[in-house]
């Protein structure tokens, strides 16, 4: 089975900062991989797919990068509505997610 | 719009059994992978199951042989089967919609890749005596 570490665990930063999030795939995932943002009691919401695509609806300071084995999630200019957790996902795999507050 | 509507959680003792089920709207689930994932309180996000359009079922090592995911195309229902639950299988369990779907080969070995584009509110189970 693939197993998928992403880090920090949890960050602080300050509104209007720029906040990344890595993740890393344990084999090569191509560009396979997938974003979620998830606020206490509610259900999580993809926000980039494969990589890199962002979801409709979504406010363009989120992206991502990476293919293989190595990803990466920013934020840019974080926002008061962006606290929440963060997980990367491929298929049947979650990462353990980052927990990210102000 | 598309909207998935879960139901069916609650308290069970361990050993026991427990049906979820999750009423879509906005789409056919015979026609998309339909997962599972589930949250214990306070963790992260786990994979439990994903039925594919052909019928084919996977399930995570955790719930293999004692949860079944199945769908009925009449009622687009999705549902899952919970036997002999344990009580670290307590979470919220949503269904989600699996999105486009990728086969990807790498090292000798394929798999499908997807992402879950619409989720469920979820339902929360709770395995206790």
């Amino acid at each position: 089975d693939i197993q998928m570490t992403q880090s920090p665990s949890s960050l602080s930063a300050s509104v209007g900062d720029r906040v990344t999030v890595t993740c890393q795939a344990s084999q090569d995932i191509a560009h396979y991989l997938n974003w979620y943002q998830q606020k206490p009691g509610k259900a999580p919401k993809l926000l980039i797919s494969d990589a890199s695509n962002l979801e409709i609806g979504v406010p363009s300071r989120f992206s991502g990068s990476g293919s293989g084995t190595h990803f990466t999630f920013t934020i840019n200019s974080l926002q008061p509505e962006d606290i929440g957790t963060y997980y990367c996902q491929q298929s049947s795999t979650f990462g353990p997610g980052t927990t990210v507050d102000i | 719009e598309v909207q998935l509507v879960e139901s069916g959680g609650g308290l069970v003792h361990p050993g026991g059994s427990l049906r979820l089920s999750c009423a879509a709207s906005g789409i056919t689930v015979s026609g998309y992978y339909m997962t599972w994932v589930r949250q214990a309180p306070g963790k992260g996000l786990e994979w439990v199951s994903v039925l594919h359009i052909g019928g084919h079922t996977d399930y995570a090592d955790s719930v293999k042989g004692r949860f079944t995911i199945s769908r009925d195309n009449s009622k687009n229902t999705l549902y899952l089967q919970m036997s002999n639950v344990r009580a670290d299988d307590t979470a919220v369990y949503y269904c989600a919609k699996a999105g486009a779907v990728h086969l990807y080969c790498s090292g000798g070995t394929c798999q499908d890749y997807y992402a879950m584009d619409v989720w469920g509110q979820g339902t929360a189970v709770t395995v206790s005596s």
